[in-house]
């Protein structure tokens, strides 16, 4: 298997202009996350899915980042508008069933904001 | 409650050395606690895990201590190389909730 697939691997936009990421799991997992990676925060989990469904979204930032899953092989996330503040490294993972069941991560994206 | 202490931020050993990094938390709830690894461009990787049952766990040269009743946890990587260079993490999560939560990070420099 490829593993967990994201794009773009570098994004740099100016602020308030649109920003998508993109996800691919690993096929057969049913557990999708997105991470988000500062050198302040630390690792901050932003949100999952079980089965495309989101089951806590609780980490999401606020209105301006949403995310998506239409099917079982791809998610997004969506930030409108964009803002310097939101300038990171975004990891998907994904994993199989419940419990103790490793995360397998992807190789993040690195959103620069300008 | 929700929070995983990890210290230090930052650790330099020689080749062949031991390095330590602890982790504390609160919640007793709390009955998974992995460690992830992580090298500059990549995402993190489980490196080994243990639960509450086991004090200790070792696999290969990387060695997890877990002391219940202190609430601490601790990752030993024995005979350290300079491959071992990276950054790790200690997390943990309940199996009532899927989510992990991570500690801080370590920046681990094993000079040659």
């Amino acid at each position: 298997d490829a593993g967990v697939i994201q794009s773009p691997r570098h994004e740099v936009t100016e602020m308030g202009q649109e920003v998508t990421l993109r996800c691919k799991p690993i096929s057969g997992h049913d557990y999708l996350f997105w991470y988000r990676q500062t050198m302040m925060r630390g690792l901050e989990l932003l949100i999952y899915f079980n089965n495309n469904v989101p089951i806590d979204d609780s980490g999401m930032p606020e209105d301006r980042f949403s995310a998506k899953m239409p099917n079982a092989s791809f998610s997004t996330l969506k930030i409108q508008p964009s803002e310097p503040r939101d300038s990171a490294v975004y990891f998907c993972a994904s994993s199989r069933g419940l419990g103790y069941n490793e995360q397998f991560f992807g190789p993040g994206t690195r959103l620069t904001v300008l | 409650q929700q929070q995983v202490k990890q210290s230090p931020q930052s650790l330099i050993v020689q080749k062949g050395g031991i390095s330590i990094i602890n982790c504390a938390y609160e919640n007793t709830a709390f009955d998974y606690f992995p460690w992830y690894q992580q090298f500059p461009g990549k995402g993190p990787a489980l490196l080994i895990a243990i639960r509450p049952d086991v004090s200790e766990k070792k696999e290969g040269r990387f060695t997890i201590s877990f002391n219940k009743s202190a609430k601490q946890f601790s990752l030993h990587i024995m005979d350290s190389q300079p491959g071992d260079s990276a950054t790790y993490f200690c997390a943990a999560s309940m199996d009532s909730s899927y989510k992990l939560i991570f500690g801080s990070g370590t920046r681990l420099l094993v000079r040659p």
